[in-house]
């Protein structure tokens, strides 16, 4: 069973503050990360897919950088909104197109 | 309409009990995928099928069975429900091995 590891597990932070977490992943027999939002009641939502080192990802006031050789993707958020608030799954794609899931990092914003 | 529907989102059932999950797309996806989720882990792999004639264990296929009856439909059967098998149930699709497309889940109690 593959090791994907998110932290920190949870954090809260303030409203317009910036904020970043982790994933860490197998740096061998890389195919790609993925990253998800996941809302409260909802479904897991696609941000991001990253397949080559030093790629860099992003989308509004969230971004995302890869580093396959060392193993691990930062995920950021810049001025952090109550909108922001949900859980963020990073994903290693290994063989046959399967995704190993980290735990996920679950983000408060306080207004 | 959602892309990805699930039926039933909510299920209570009791021990023994055999149980049907279902799972249809309307994005034309060749891939699809259940996963379960439990508080504290991540989303594991279930089963999985990359067309019609193709199913795949995933990670954690014991005490579970699927059946992939066209393109669009993708159902996990319970034979014999039991309490550890209380969780969240994902469905998902994906075209080839990019990005996944999540339902909104199935919620199952086993008592």
């Amino acid at each position: 069973i593959l090791n994907v590891e998110q932290s920190p597990q949870s954090l809260h932070v303030q409203e317009g503050d910036s904020t970043n977490f982790t994933c860490s992943f197998p740096s061998s027999n890389f195919y790609a990360l993925h990253w998800y939002r996941w809302e409260t009641a909802k479904s897991p939502e696609a941000l991001f897919v990253m397949t080559l080192n030093g790629d860099e990802k992003k989308k509004g006031r969230i971004s995302a950088t890869l580093n396959t050789k060392e193993g691990y993707s930062y995920l950021y958020i810049k001025g952090s909104q109550p909108e922001d608030s949900a859980t963020y799954l990073c994903a290693f794609r290994y063989g046959n197109n399967r995704l190993a899931f980290g735990k996920g990092n679950q983000v408060v914003v306080i207004p | 309409d959602a892309d990805v529907t699930q039926t039933p989102r909510n299920r209570i059932t009791k021990t023994g009990k055999r149980i049907m999950l279902e799972c249809s797309q309307t994005k034309g996806h060749d891939r699809m995928y259940w996963y379960r989720q439990d508080p504290g882990l991540g989303l594991r792999l279930i089963y999985y099928s990359f067309d019609v004639k193709d199913i795949n264990k995933g990670e954690i296929s014991d005490g579970y069975s699927v059946s992939r009856q066209a393109q669009a439909k993708f159902s996990l059967s319970l034979e014999s429900a039991i309490p550890n098998q209380t969780a969240l149930y994902f469905c998902a699709t994906s075209e080839g091995g990019l990005e996944q497309f999540f339902g909104p889940g199935t919620r199952l109690t086993v008592l």
